[in-house]
Parts: C-alpha cells; structure tokens; sequence
C-alpha cells in the first residue's frame, strides 16, 4: 500500500519558537494532503487542507497565522507551529490522498504522526 | 453539518468475546464511511470501508460492518476478538468529491481491550 511519513516522530521545543513538521508520500503523488491533530485519548481533529500549489484551506478556529502550510511538490506537505506554546502541545497527523482511485472512492493514507512538545 | 458519533468510549472484552462498536453519523446525503484502528504507537489504518453496494462489508482481520441508512448507522463487528485487536477504533465519514467534500470527519474513538 501507499506510505506516508513524518519527520520528525517527535520533538521537543521551547516556548516562543518555531517548528516545522515534514509529510512525505513516498511511493505516490498526492495533489491533496490534510494535516490533523489529535490530543490524548481523544480523536483527530481536522486542521486544514492542503492542496499543492495553492494555499491551504483552514477548518473553523484553526488560526492560518500560527499553522503555516505548504504543499510545494507533489510529494511533500509542510506544517510550520509558530511561536509555539505549551497548550499547541499535541500529536500531528498528516494524510495524503492518492490520486490513483478516481471519482468518490479515493484512498486516503496516514502517516505515524508527530509529538510536539512545547516547554 | 457532518458528524459522526461513537457510542462507547472504552470497551474492556475477554478474548473469544463477540464485539460490536457503534457509529451514528449525521450527514443526510450520500456518504463514504470508514472504520479506522489505531494499535499503540502506530499509525492509522483502514479496517474497512463502505463507499456504495453491499452495506455488508468485510474488512481486514476478520472485521466487518454493516451500513443501515435509516439509522445513519456503521456499526463495526467481530465474531471473536484476540488480545492483538486491543486499540484504537475510529469511524470516520466523508462526504462524496464530487461535492467538494473530501474531508475525513472522525467520531471521538473506542478503546478497546482485549483480557488475554
């Protein structure tokens, strides 16, 4: 099957700084990618929706200032927290879909996520 | 607007035991429904989907789940469950593309443990 992943699977920054988290598709071309967060023992929240070559879509509430996307190749998808705080704590998921399956029915893939943890 | 909601937070079963996770969504229109798991430290993966046809689905590892559209429900089953089905369990829906939907709605999750 398709593989995503992520780099780095865990970090560790301090307050007032700035880290950015790589989403990779590795054996497919994805023209969309979504980026989640997902706090403990609760589920995953969708943050936006990045499409290569143009800007991302935000959900509601997500502020587009502080989580910088850029989707600039077709295989690559970056998330940017600045100005991190302890409260962006938490584990990023990114998500790829493949192209590959047309229409409806198209495949969406999960890489293993990121902790961040902001001190 | 889409939602989808799991019923049980945490399930605690003994191996052998039948298992049944509830899922009610809310979108009235055509949707494609999923049921992800989560085992611990790994990623997300598909057990199965249901996109149009047969609301009986088979999945991976021996799951299954059935679509009932007049109860806006997926429900995930499995006759048995091993100590290696202890997760994470996620329904999660999606509006068609074609509607410029495309994003992936999870429920809040079950956990699941599985007593060896």
């Amino acid at each position: 099957g398709a593989v995503v992943s992520q780099h780095p699977s865990w970090v560790i920054c301090k307050s007032g700084t700035s880290v950015k988290i790589e989403c990779r598709s590795l054996d497919f071309q994805a023209t969309t990618m979504f980026w989640y967060r997902q706090f403990p023992k609760q589920s995953l929240m969708l943050m936006a929706t990045s499409n290569e070559g143009s800007k991302a879509t935000y959900e509601q509430g997500v502020e587009k200032d502080k989580f910088l996307i850029n989707h600039a190749s077709l295989t690559l998808s970056t998330l940017t927290v600045t100005s991190a705080h302890p409260e962006d704590s938490s584990f990023y998921i990114c998500s790829a879909r493949n192209p590959g399956t047309s229409g409806m029915s198209y495949e969406q893939y999960f890489g293993p996520g990121t902790r961040l943890t902001v001190t | 607007a889409q939602s989808v909601s799991q019923h049980n937070h945490h399930v605690i079963l003994s191996e052998a035991a039948s298992l049944e996770l509830g899922c009610n969504y809310s979108y009235g229109g055509t949707v494609n429904l999923f049921w992800y798991v989560q085992y611990p430290g790994q990623h997300l993966q598909l057990l199965l989907k249901y996109f149009s046809g047969d609301p009986l689905v088979k999945g991976i590892k021996g799951f299954e789940a059935e679509f009932i559209k007049s109860k806006f429900s997926f429900n995930l089953r499995k006759p048995s469950v091993q100590w290696s089905d202890t997760a994470e369990y996620f329904c999660a829906t999606r509006r068609p593309l074609r509607w410029r939907g495309g994003k992936l709605i999870f429920g809040q999750g079950t956990e699941l443990s599985v007593k060896p």
